[in-house]
């Protein structure tokens, strides 16, 4: 298994402003990825993210919006750029199980909770 | 696309009631299937798996058949209690488990004792 770690768990931001989340693990994972949870409606993929190389962007998310970092095999970013109302939802990161490099399943943090007004 | 449906909730059970909630699939390819449980304050969880047709998933007393001829993958649990209390996902993926996965958009239970 593997434990996650995000910060900040919520944050109230202004609009055009940026918010940067941390996602934290606790073993070292070959694949990152990073969900969107807006409200009332499933999780969405934004991005995949391999240490080592570019982020793999879903299509309706570009890097300019959501820049991603992954310096390491246990960390990476999510920045929300620019962000407007629309950009309020729950920010997830999730990882490949360490050990079996993918089964049985994908694991969560505990999400960001943002709301721009 | 791939897509996962769920019934809708909210689901609202006195304790030890019988709980289903359903769960279809389309895909393009043959599907493991998962649910996850999101627990009050906290991430997602695994709560259990099948990755062929007629597998049973099984946890925590929940259920589920992996049934192609119906594309689906009901949850069940026969008796619940108020810590089961929670937002259930459905979810698929097409490929290995290292790649992303399909959401249903959530069925939020709660239990009341």
């Amino acid at each position: 298994s593997a434990v996650i770690s995000q910060k900040p768990s919520r944050d109230i931001c202004q609009r055009g402003t940026s918010l940067t989340i941390q996602c934290q693990v606790d073993s070292q994972v070959t694949m990152m990825f990073w969900y969107r949870q807006q409200p009332g409606q499933s999780l969405t993929l934004i991005a995949t993210a391999n240490q080592g190389s570019e982020a793999t962007y879903e299509s309706g998310f570009v890097i300019d919006k959501f820049p991603i970092s992954r310096p390491n095999l246990t960390f990476s970013t999510l920045t929300v750029s620019n962000m407007s109302p629309e950009d309020s939802s729950i920010y997830l990161c999730s990882v490949e199980d360490p050990t079996t490099g993918g089964w049985p399943g994908q694991y969560f943090g505990p999400g960001t909770r943002l709301t721009v007004t | 696309g791939d897509s996962v449906t769920q019934m809708e909730g909210p689901v609202t059970l006195s304790e030890e009631a019988f709980l289903t909630i359903n769960c279809t699939y389309t895909a393009t390819g043959y599907p493991s299937l998962f649910w996850y449980v999101q627990y009050p304050g906290e991430g997602l969880q695994l709560l259990l798996k099948a990755t062929k047709a007629d597998d049973k998933g099984s946890n925590k007393g929940f259920e589920a058949t992996y049934r192609k001829e119906t594309t689906s993958f009901h949850l069940e649990k026969g008796s619940v209690q108020v810590s089961d209390s929670a937002v259930y996902f459905c979810a698929l993926t097409v490929n290995s488990g290292n790649t992303p996965l399909v959401f249903g958009k959530g069925t939020r239970l709660s239990v009341i004792a």
